[in-house]
């Protein structure tokens, strides 16, 4: 079965501090990490993909397979990063499914 | 042009009546989802579609009935409601099954 674990449900740092969001999954092959963010009242969308290896408002993550964490970092957190931030998961092949974990509330004090 | 529209964005009822709600997408996408997130926020997937075949149908009681009469189109009927199926649902879409999720809106229900 595949899981997705993100221990923090709130994190809450200063305006420029660093931000580091935590990731752990469980799954015994080689899955597909996402992360997901929903500003207050809007839909969720698409933050960035682990394959895509790209940096999207800042925010990186990188997929650290002996862990099996993708934790979600940014070097200095800026006020509209507030927002719930949700990783996930995809199975490759055949019967897929994406896994949400259960969230982490990002809050950024000015 | 908004790529996952759902319809309505906000929906009240009394417990015991049946409402739907509508997703449609214009991506061209061959899955589509439902979603469901609760007053924590923990978001579970319900349904997958893939060009409009059932994939995925988690544990959800049988008052929920998926529909997609095309690709582009799936609805979700819901019957005899219960306080507890007050959340925000959600509708998305992907090209694929697995693949990164375009998502709606969102439509918050409220169950009295």
């Amino acid at each position: 079965a595949q899981r997705v674990t993100q221990p923090e449900k709130l994190l809450s740092v200063f305006k420029g501090a660093p931000v580091e969001l935590k990731c752990n999954y469980s799954y015994s092959g080689s899955p597909e990490l996402f992360w997901y963010v929903q500003y207050s009242r809007q839909r969720l969308q698409l933050l960035l993909r682990h394959i895509s290896r790209e940096s999207i408002k800042g925010f990186t993550a990188d997929l650290n397979k002996g862990e099996t964490s993708f934790h979600l970092k940014k070097p200095f957190a800026q006020e509209e990063d507030s927002a719930m931030y949700y990783c996930a998961l995809s199975s490759p092949g055949g019967y897929q499914k994406v896994t949400f974990g259960t969230g982490t509330k990002l809050q950024v004090i000015p | 042009d908004t790529a996952v529209s759902q319809t309505p964005k906000y929906l009240v009822t009394q417990m015991g009546n049946d409402k739907s709600i509508k997703c449609e997408q214009n991506l061209g996408h061959d899955t589509m989802y439902w979603y469901k997130q609760d007053s924590k926020k923990f978001l579970k997937i319900m349904f997958s579609y893939n060009n409009k075949e059932l994939i995925i149908n988690e544990t959800v009681p049988n008052r929920f009935s998926p529909k997609s009469p095309d690709k582009a189109h799936l609805n979700l009927h819901i019957n005899s409601l219960e306080l507890g199926d007050s959340a925000v649902y959600f509708c998305a879409s992907s090209q694929s099954l697995g693949l990164s999720l375009h998502f709606g809106n969102g439509t918050r229900l409220t169950v009295t």
